[in-house]
Formats: structure tokens, C-alpha cells, sequence
């Protein structure tokens, strides 16, 4: 089983400020990395899928990059938004899928 | 648009059983694969079971849930389903249907399962 590693649980940052969230692979699995962005109270949302493309409607602050073992999402300019806790999951070696355990972002 | 949505949670005593039920639209259901998903209450998001596109036997299923959990869909009905036997009080989560790319790209809101005496 591939275990996916967030780094930090929690971040906090200024509206306005740069994020960026690190995720770990416990082995490579290439560019089979997706990004999702959940809020309080609702179902998750996908930001970003083979490890840097977009989904429809995710707006250009979002980006994601790596391969392999270690990736990043960045969030270019937060906005309020934005404040919602983000997970990874490889969709490389499956079963099973595997979520990471989340980073929250956080209003600083 | 393209829509989930989940029913069937509700409360049930450890040892009961429980069926969700998933109904799909704005896309070709029988085209792709389908997922569930659930998650604790205060915690992360942790991946139940998936069924593939055409119903075969290719389930695969969570080793927490193997031989308790069924993954089934009718293509007729555009609905997933999600039986649930011998419940745990730690199956206690939201449980979200999930449209599969190898990634989730669409997200019932979710059914909440209480497992409690």
C-alpha cells in the first residue's frame, strides 16, 4: 500500500499570502497525484488531477507540480475562499486508493 | 449537470446492516467506474470500495470493510449501491459516492452511517 504523507497539518497565512502544501509518496507514483479542497459541512472537492492539471472551473491561483514521490499545491494568492482543508490521493497503485491525512489552511 | 446523490444512511446498532443507495445523472453511468468513499467524524477521508464501469467482478473493497461491505450497481437505474452488513461502531462516517477517473472528479454530498447501541 502506497501511504501518502501532508505536510503541514495546519498552515496559516494571511488573505492575500502564498500557501504552499507538501505531499509525499511512501513510493513513486509518477504523475498519478490528485488534489482535493474540502470545506466544513461538504463533500470534497477536486482541484487538480495528474499532478498539475486543472479541473474545470479551478481557478489559475491553483497550481500543483512534482513527480514521483514528492509534490506541491500552491495557492498563489489566498483568497477567503480558499480556507478549507486540502488532500492528496495517488491513483497509481491501486487498490487501495490513498488519501493523505490533510492540511488545513487556515486564517492567520 | 452532472450530479450524485447519496441516500439510505440513518442509525443502526452494531451488528445491523445498512444499503446506500447512489443516483447518478448528467453523465454515461454505465461508462465509468464508481467509488465510495467515507469519512469520520474529525477525520481524513479514507477510500470503501470500487466497482467497475461494466459491474464485473473486479470489485475491490477496503480491508476494513472486505467480506462485510458489497459494492453493486444497476446501469438501468443510474444507481450505486453500497450494502453494509455486520456494522462496527467504527464504520460511524459520511459515506460519498464518487465518479472514478483513477481520480474522484465528481462527489455525491454525502450519507451519514451512525453505528450506536
Amino acid at each position: 500500500e502506497i501511504v501518502m504523507t501532508q505536510s503541514p497539518a495546519t498552515l496559516s497565512v494571511s488573505p492575500g499570502e502564498r500557501a504552499t502544501l507538501s505531499c509525499r509518496a511512501s513510493q513513486s507514483v509518477s504523475s498519478n497525484l490528485a488534489w482535493y479542497q474540502q470545506k466544513p459541512g461538504q463533500a470534497p472537492r477536486l482541484l487538480i488531477y495528474g499532478a498539475s492539471t486543472r479541473a474545470t472551473g479551478i481557478p489559475a491561483r491553483f497550481s500543483g507540480s512534482g513527480s514521483g514521490t514528492e509534490f506541491t499545491l500552491t495557492i498563489s494568492s489566498l483568497q477567503s475562499e480558499d480556507f478549507a482543508v486540502y488532500y492528496c490521493q495517488q491513483f497509481h497503485n491501486w487498490p487501495p486508493w490513498t488519501f493523505g491525512q490533510g492540511t488545513k489552511v487556515e486564517i492567520k | 449537470q452532472v450530479q450524485l446523490v447519496e441516500s439510505g444512511g440513518g442509525v443502526v446498532q452494531p451488528g445491523g446492516s445498512l444499503r446506500l443507495s447512489c443516483a447518478a445523472s448528467g453523465f454515461t453511468y454505465s461508462s465509468y467506474g464508481m467509488q465510495w468513499v467515507r469519512q469520520a467524524p474529525g477525520k481524513g477521508l479514507e477510500w470503501v470500495a470500487f466497482i467497475r464501469y461494466d459491474g464485473s467482478n473486479n470489485k475491490y473493497y477496503a480491508d476494513s470493510v472486505k467480506g462485510r461491505f458489497t459494492i453493486s450497481r444497476d446501469t438501468s437505474k443510474n444507481t450505486l449501491y453500497l450494502q453494509m452488513n455486520s456494522l462496527r461502531a467504527e464504520d460511524t462516517a459520511v459515506y460519498y459516492c464518487a465518479k472514478d477517473r483513477g481520480y474522484m472528479d465528481v462527489w455525491g454530498k454525502g450519507t451519514t452511517v451512525t453505528v450506536s447501541s
